[in-house]
């Protein structure tokens, strides 16, 4: 079975240029989350969705950063303009909910976009 | 103060060796715990899923919980140079709700 495929796996840009990560989940995976990981630190939660819905979206920068999940399966996550303190990993996640809608603590992420922004 | 500490390392030791790794959170809501494993250039993924207080083994992997001290450790025996990563502890408030909190990792690197 495919994990979760993000892409482009590297990008660099310029400062005030825009840019899009794309995203898509295990199949039937309901839940997803972009995570942006900054060098030496763990993931911090930018956004999650449960189906098309954003549930959790306090951490993201809503004056710069754009998410969509159409359809409930592919998401984007989209910055602009980019800022230099925008370099970093972003990360892609999904999740299932077992019987019960209880969650089982396991992410499944892919294997991140990496953002150099110059 | 961050909710969830924890020593980045890195903490470098012989192959063989026993390793223990650890975190320290402040809110007392966080209820179930997991340990990723994130190599070079790659997501996390799942090691070990805790909720109650007290140890949960897997292999060479234990797993320690005391919530009276908001304290969590994993054990690794017999470590080997393919355990060489970095560790991050993640939390979460109760089984319902999917967003994780993650400490900051610790990098761990095992030599032959």
């Amino acid at each position: 079975e495919a994990g979760v495929v993000q892409s482009p796996r590297y990008k660099i840009i310029e400062k005030k240029q825009p840019v899009a990560f794309w995203c898509n989940p295990i199949s039937g995976h309901n839940t997803l989350y972009w995570y942006r990981q900054n060098l030496g630190q763990g993931p911090e939660l930018l956004i999650r969705y449960e189906n098309e819905e954003a549930v959790d979206d306090s951490q993201l920068p809503k004056d710069r950063f754009s998410a969509e999940r159409l359809k409930g399966v592919d998401s984007t996550l989209k910055i602009q303009p980019a800022e230099l303190g925008d370099s970093a990993v972003y990360l892609c996640a999904s999740s299932l909910r077992g019987l019960a809608g209880v969650f089982t603590g396991e992410l499944f992420f892919g294997e991140g976009s990496r953002l150099t922004v110059l | 103060q961050k909710e969830v500490e924890q020593d980045p390392g890195p903490l470098s030791v012989p192959e063989g060796a026993i390793v223990s790794l650890n975190c320290t959170y402040s809110n007392s809501a966080f209820q179930y715990f997991m340990w990723y494993r994130q190599y070079s250039r790659k997501g996390p993924e799942l090691l070990m899923y805790t909720y109650s207080s007290g140890n949960k083994e897997d292999g060479r992997f234990t797993a320690q919980v005391d919530k009276s001290s908001k304290y969590i450790s994993l054990f690794i025996r017999d470590s080997q140079p393919s355990d060489s990563a970095t560790y991050l502890c993640a939390m979460t408030r109760y089984s319902g709700y999917s967003t994780l909190t993650f400490g900051k990792g610790t990098m761990l690197l095992v030599s032959p």
